[in-house]
């Protein structure tokens, strides 16, 4: 199996753009997560998702972040507009029970 | 409210030397256990996972944990620490069952030759 695929692995953008976060979880996986990781808050989970649907996301840290998971290979987490403290690296992962697996991140500069 | 606590921000070794990262949990009922590994640049890798049974549980790259729930602990444990070991290390809670784990802030391994 590829493991957890992310896209892009590195994002710039300046203050105010769209930026859309791409995910492919492991096949067979039911569980999907987003994280962000930063020097000052660690690893902060944003939202997961369970067949599809999502199940907690007191993460989310403004409206101006979605994640939407439309079909069981794909998940997308957009933030709109970007500011420079979005600036992190954004992991996605996928669970069929425990443990999780990561993808290798993105990482989101905002300038 | 499950949580973890990894004291060492910053831990360095020789190489060669053994090694030990510390962490404690709070959970009220029978945990989900893990550590992962996280290379710079890169994503986090499972080492291990404790979910019952034998306390001793061996992982990949040569690491073990033990859990003790009188000390509501899960240490890292690894005989001798090679070079490439080099990374930071998180210790993960989750309830049975349940998929929202809690991330410890993660230690960072320093090996010295």
């Amino acid at each position: 199996d590829a493991g957890v695929i992310q896209s892009p692995r590195h994002e710039v953008t300046e203050m105010g753009q769209e930026v859309t976060l791409r995910c492919k979880p492991i096949s067979g996986h039911d569980y999907l997560f987003w994280y962000r990781q930063t020097m000052m808050r660690g690893l902060e989970l944003l939202i997961y998702f369970n067949n599809n649907v999502p199940i907690d996301d007191s993460g989310m840290p403004e409206d101006r972040f979605s994640a939407k998971m439309p079909n069981a290979s794909f998940s997308t987490l957009k933030i709109q507009p970007s500011e420079p403290r979005d600036s992190a690296v954004y992991f996605c992962a996928s669970s069929e029970d425990s443990p999780q697996y990561f993808g290798p991140g993105t990482r989101l500069l905002v300038l | 409210a499950q949580s973890v606590t990894q004291p060492d921000i910053h831990i360095t070794v020789s190489e060669g030397a053994s090694l030990e990262l510390r962490c404690n949990y709070s959970y009220g009922a029978t945990p989900y256990l893990f550590w992962y590994v996280q290379s710079p640049g890169q994503g986090l890798q499972l080492l291990l996972k404790y979910f019952s049974g034998d306390t001793l549980v061996q992982g990949i790259k040569g690491f073990e944990a033990e859990f003790k729930r009188s000390q509501s602990s899960f240490n890292l444990r690894k005989p001798s620490v090679h070079w490439s070991d080099a990374a930071e290390y998180f210790c993960a809670v989750g309830p049975l069952g349940y998929q929202k784990v809690t991330f410890g802030t993660g230690t960072k391994l320093q090996v010295i030759p």
